[in-house]
């Protein structure tokens, strides 16, 4: 039973069309996160919901719009695809932002850009 | 000046010798540090984290913290084969209690 589960897996598509990835937890966790890892490895965060709340945005094109129905459900939309955003997004989570503070990661959505 | 740095590797040890991985950070509050291991093509996994000055010892992995010097480092033992990875290092905001910020990770190939 997959603990952070993420959809698609692989996604390949044209400059310039609209796109999303789906993010769910089962761990009972109030923050979930969604990481970009470019080819370089480096693992960026992007946005970080609490309890349904956006708490963390960083500098990220307005292209990109997180959104979270419910604690256990975050969803990215890309819109206008740029080659430049080809990387793998995961999907993170964590209980609260105290205690051992551990990040669950989904398996990743390795996205190409055409 | 990244706010949290390590060498990109990759580092190359034989089977069984101690492997040795580092990282810096520039924010002098920062409070928890954590390693996770990645292999190629899979998503990261926490090996260990530690908040207090010293070391910190889990089986064959030591955590090492230097806050004065804004330094961690870990330490693999007896390193296997199975051990080559990235290994990514992570330093909680101390202004942002949820944001975690990644090192570019060190490659290491352990040679069997």
């Amino acid at each position: 039973d997959t603990a952070v589960s993420q959809t698609p897996k692989y996604l390949v598509t044209q400059m310039g069309n609209d796109k999303s990835i789906k993010c769910e937890q089962n761990l009972g966790h109030d923050t979930m996160y969604w990481y970009k890892q470019d080819s370089k490895k480096f693992l960026k965060i992007m946005f970080s919901y609490n309890n349904k709340e956006l708490i963390i945005n960083e500098t990220v094109p307005n292209r990109f719009s997180p959104k979270s129905p419910d604690k256990a459900h975050l969803n990215l939309h890309i819109n206008s695809l740029e080659l430049g955003d080809s990387a793998v997004y995961f999907c993170a989570s964590s209980q609260g932002g105290g205690g051992s503070g551990e990040l669950f990661f989904g398996e990743g959505s390795r996205l190409t850009v055409l | 000046q990244k706010e949290v740095e390590q060498n990109s590797g990759p580092l190359s040890v034989p089977e069984g010798a101690i492997a040795s991985l580092n990282c810096t950070y520039s924010d002098r509050g920062s409070q928890s540090f954590f390693w996770y291991r990645q292999y190629s093509g899979k998503s990261p996994e926490l090996i260990m984290f530690i908040y207090s000055n010293g070391d910190k010892e889990d089986g064959r992995f030591t955590a090492q913290l230097n806050k004065a010097s804004q330094y961690v480092s870990l330490l693999i033992r007896d390193s296997q084969p199975s051990d080559s990875a990235t290994y990514l290092c992570a330093v909680k905001s101390p202004q942002e209690a949820y944001k975690y910020i990644f090192g570019t990770g060190t490659r290491l190939k352990v040679l069997a």
